[in-house]
């Protein structure tokens, strides 16, 4: 079973609609992330959490909200989904280790697409 | 703030050939630095890293040195097989001030094709 998991992998939703993107993990680390992909962009970190009480804006927070309702639980939401919101959105996670050098570990995506 | 840079894709190989996926970056700190690999429909899976300079990252054929005094991480394989189509990404560890950890600063990825 994978360790990082991500619901629903593809999602088609009309501008305006509220979407949540759930990610859960069985990794037992205490650190997730929200990222989104675009082509020719690379990956941007929306959002961080490094413990159940802990949540951070990161470099493109604008229109997206989490939850952290566990620590094997991280949600993104999108109060009213745009278009320029449709991208490859990843969950990942990471256990602290040695500062600086922890790896993280990433879900398999989720595809939305905002009509 | 940190970044990183790396080649424009798309590079298209014959299997065999010697592969070298140049990236720079620009830090204030010492950053540990990582090449995430991404197949066809897949998240990303780390590849190799170095936490310091002059460590070589390596891992399925793949090695990166760190270098510091280039700023570079360059990735390279002596001879790619078809299997190793794949989006690469290279990152860095950003400290984030007043927090308690870092998160990655990815480059824009650089998509590898190789043909038999």
């Amino acid at each position: 079973d994978a360790d990082v998991t991500q619901t629903p992998r593809n999602r088609i939703t009309k501008t305006g609609k509220r979407i949540m993107l759930e990610c859960s993990q069985t990794k037992g680390h205490d650190r997730m992330y929200w990222y989104r992909q675009d082509p020719g962009l690379g990956l941007r970190l929306i959002y961080y959490s490094f413990d159940v009480k802990d949540i951070n804006k990161g470099e493109i927070s604008d229109g997206y909200s989490v939850s952290r309702q566990a620590q094997a639980k991280f949600s993104l939401s999108l109060e009213s989904a745009i278009p320029n919101q449709t991208a490859l959105y990843f969950c990942a996670t990471s256990d602290p280790g040695t500062e600086g050098q922890e790896t993280q570990y990433f879900g398999p995506g989720t595809r939305l697409l905002v009509l | 703030g940190d970044s990183v840079t790396q080649m424009e894709g798309p590079v298209t190989l014959s299997e065999e050939a010697f592969l070298t996926i140049n990236c720079t970056y620009t830090a204030t700190g010492y950053p540990s630095l990582f090449w995430y690999v991404q197949y066809p429909g897949e998240g990303l899976q780390l590849l190799l890293k170095a936490t310091k300079a002059d460590d070589k990252g390596s891992n399925k054929g793949f090695e990166a040195t760190y270098r510091k005094e280039t700023t570079s991480f360059h990735l390279e394989k002596g001879s790619v097989q078809v299997s190793d189509s794949a989006v690469y990404f290279c990152a860095l560890s950003d400290l984030i001030l007043n927090q308690a950890g870092t998160a990655l600063i990815f480059g824009k990825g650089t998509t590898l094709s190789v043909s038999s």
